[in-house]
């Protein structure tokens, strides 16, 4: 049982356009949603998170926007670089000290 | 900067043989998961602490012992290893706040 699930697996974009990752969540406890970037060889890395009592954060290029009633989020990169390349996870969890985490969408940003 | 130390970093093990995965934190964090990762089920959680000797069991646990034997150290074992935990295990750790994972480099173990 998947409890977070994002879309889509795979995503290319050429470079300068925005990438919208999308995620979404079943479990109405969750109260904190951090998305962690991966590199390959490399472990997951906090990259920005937001919680249940905001519907949008932003950390330059960065957007997360927040839908509580129909437990949906999304994570836009704005003027997407090569360097964004990464895969990105949606995670969750709602206190009780265990993430949940996505299956992942891994980005690849043409130049 | 916060880090987490993880070894080995590549492992190939037998089937059926014992496996220990080693992972040490310098950040001071009372919190230390092991997850592992495998393509399209992204990262699951194995066994969690949030203090020495003491271990708590995660959403995958089966076929998998912890052992938090400091605040700075925390290993996994597979006593006995099978073919399907050939995987990526991430070692992370975190304050009581848990909103902020530092993860390892991984450990990538295949069994054959």
């Amino acid at each position: 049982q998947q409890q977070v699930r994002q879309s889509p697996q795979s995503l290319t974009v050429w470079e300068g356009e925005t990438a919208i990752l999308n995620c979404s969540y079943e479990d109405s406890t969750f109260n904190y949603f951090p998305w962690y970037q991966q590199f390959p060889g490399e472990g997951p890395a906090l990259l920005i998170s937001i919680s249940s009592v905001s519907d949008k954060k932003e950390d330059g290029r960065f957007t997360i926007f927040f839908n509580k009633r129909e437990k949906k989020l999304s994570l836009h990169i704005t003027d997407s670089q090569p360097g964004d390349s990464a895969t990105y996870f949606c995670a969750a969890t709602g206190g009780n000290n265990k993430l949940t985490f996505g299956q992942g969408t891994v980005l690849s940003v043409i130049p | 900067e916060a880090a987490v130390t993880q070894s080995p970093r590549s492992k190939v093990a037998v089937t059926g043989g014992k496996v220990t995965l080693s992972c040490h934190q310098t950040n001071n964090h009372d919190y230390m998961y092991w997850y592992r990762q495998d393509t399209g089920h992204g990262l699951r959680l194995i066994h969690y602490s949030y203090v020495a000797d003491s271990t708590e069991k995660g959403d995958i646990p089966d076929g998998y012992k912890a052992s938090r034997p400091s605040q700075e150290n925390f290993s996994l074992i597979l006593e006995l290893a099978s073919l399907s935990q050939t995987a990526v295990y991430f070692c992370a750790s975190s304050d009581i706040s848990n909103e902020r994972l530092f993860f390892g480099h991984g450990t990538k173990l295949s069994v054959l």
